[in-house]
């Protein structure tokens, strides 16, 4: 597609119910970041996918957050037993390559989850 | 560890002035610089990519540069308007394994009519 899509933008989940959040990267780009806002605060990493070499998950905060890719395209990052601290906007990023070519990141619009 | 930095963490301006937002990094040893633009509830739109052997990117208004040696950057809007209120975002992208952008703060532009 044209950017990188997101859904759903907005989701409210009863604390300890699971979620899944999607991002659609562009086309043909072979790297897929997601990140995490809090309300007033910076941008976090969680993980990194880039093209078929294992996913760099060290910013995952607990084991109740996972993802994967499926076919180098599409992530799914999901939340198990969703938490009041895990309401935030999460944002996924792809790029055309690996860092040393020196692309930049294209973001999605968010999906901005409330944990009640 | 590579921290960025903003500063001002919000600054007010009035419609027609111009206007610098400062970004500072601690480790020079970087791929690229890219600015973003974050309107409230939404994602990040990327403003400038500058590359680590580049001294400067212009687009429209804005101009931005890079001293990699001092670890600085600078983002120049010209003739500022309402449209440009939003949170400006400074990102380098590490060498050396991490792969992935180190985020500023940011700082929350308003731009009075």
């Amino acid at each position: 597609g044209a950017g990188v899509s997101q859904s759903p933008s907005n989701k409210v989940t009863e604390k300890g119910k699971d979620v899944e959040l999607r991002c659609d990267p562009i086309s043909g780009h072979t790297a897929l970041y997601w990140y995490r806002q809090s309300l007033g605060q910076g941008l976090e990493f969680l993980i990194y996918f880039q093209g078929n070499s294992a996913p760099d998950k060290s910013g995952l905060p607990s084991d109740r957050f996972s993802a994967e890719r499926t076919g180098g395209s599409v992530s799914t990052l999901t939340i198990q037993r969703t938490q009041q601290e895990d309401s935030a906007v999460y944002l996924c990023a792809s790029s055309l390559g690996d860092p040393g070519g020196g692309y930049g990141y294209t973001f999605g619009s968010g999906t901005r989850l409330t944990v009640v | 560890k590579q921290e960025v930095t903003q500063i001002p963490a919000a600054l007010s301006v009035p419609e027609g002035e111009n206007l610098v937002l400062n970004c500072s990094f601690t480790d020079s040893a970087i791929y690229n610089l890219q600015w973003f633009r974050q309107d409230p509830g939404k994602g990040l739109t990327s403003l400038l990519l500058i590359q680590s052997s580049q001294r400067e990117q212009t687009s429209g208004r804005l101009n931005a540069s890079l001293d990699k040696s001092s670890g600085r950057s600078t983002l120049y809007i010209a003739a500022s308007q309402p449209g440009d209120s939003a949170t400006y975002l400074c990102a380098v992208l590490p060498q050396g394994g991490s792969e992935k952008l180190v985020f500023g703060k940011g700082t929350k532009l308003t731009v009075n009519p």
